[in-house]
């Protein structure tokens, strides 16, 4: 059964940094690309970025390019987004999600990231 | 960057009742295009990907088609579980993939 289950969420203030992970199972983690997906409050679904198998492509979504950095450790099975420079609008749930081309087949349950002061 | 619309934002529907939601492409995506489904509190869940083909598990109640600009999810007699918001999204020629902001189907 695939397993998704984020965390490192929480209350940080702007400009502070947060790291989360994305701890993968149930299936063959190094065989799949993987993607954060977030969901500010009340909002809807934004696209963050996307990281092949190997991690040798990565992409951003213009929102985040510079401030945040994906990558993956195929041999914990885990998924990693560093924030940093976090803004009042980067408030939302952060989803990792299992990837197949870009169809996003399987999510895990999200964890929270508050930016305030 | 693509833009996605969906409409209606808001469906009220009776149970038992059809449902057809669209979704509209600001230029072609051919038929790279994928449904969602979210409950309140939930992660969302992938019903639909290429436009018409149903995902692993999901009750064939539950159809999409269109190409090009022009797509059509279709929920052939709602179940309470069905109430929900549904979004599309496309991954057409990517990065990135954008999402349509979504159609809440809520009960009549």
């Amino acid at each position: 059964q695939v397993q998704l289950v984020e965390s490192g969420g929480g209350l940080v203030k702007p400009g502070g940094s947060l790291r989360l992970s994305c701890a993968a199972s149930g299936f063959t983690f190094s065989d799949y690309y993987m993607s954060w997906i977030r969901q500010a409050p009340g909002k809807g679904l934004e696209w963050v970025s996307y990281i092949s198998s190997s991690g040798s492509t990565i992409y951003y979504a213009d929102s985040v390019k510079g401030r945040f950095t994906i990558s993956r450790d195929n041999a914990k099975n885990s998924l990693y987004l560093q924030m940093n420079s976090l803004r009042a609008e980067d408030t939302a749930v952060y989803y990792c999600a299992r990837s197949l081309g870009g169809v996003l087949v399987s999510w895990g349950q999200g964890t929270l990231v508050t930016v305030s002061s | 960057e693509i833009v996605m619309t969906q409409s209606p934002a808001t469906l009220s529907v009776s149970p038992g009742e059809r449902a057809t939601l669209s979704c509209r492409a600001s230029q072609s995506v051919s038929s790279n295009l994928a449904w969602y489904q979210q409950k309140p509190g939930q992660a969302p869940r992938l019903l639909i990907y290429g436009a018409s083909t149903r995902a692993t598990g999901i009750p064939a109640r539950f159809s999409g088609s269109g190409s090009g600009t022009e797509f059509t999810l279709t929920i052939s007699s709602l179940q309470s579980e069905d109430f929900a918001v549904y979004y599309c999204q496309h991954y057409n020629n990517w990065p990135p993939f954008t999402f349509g902001p979504g159609t809440k189907v809520d009960i009549k």
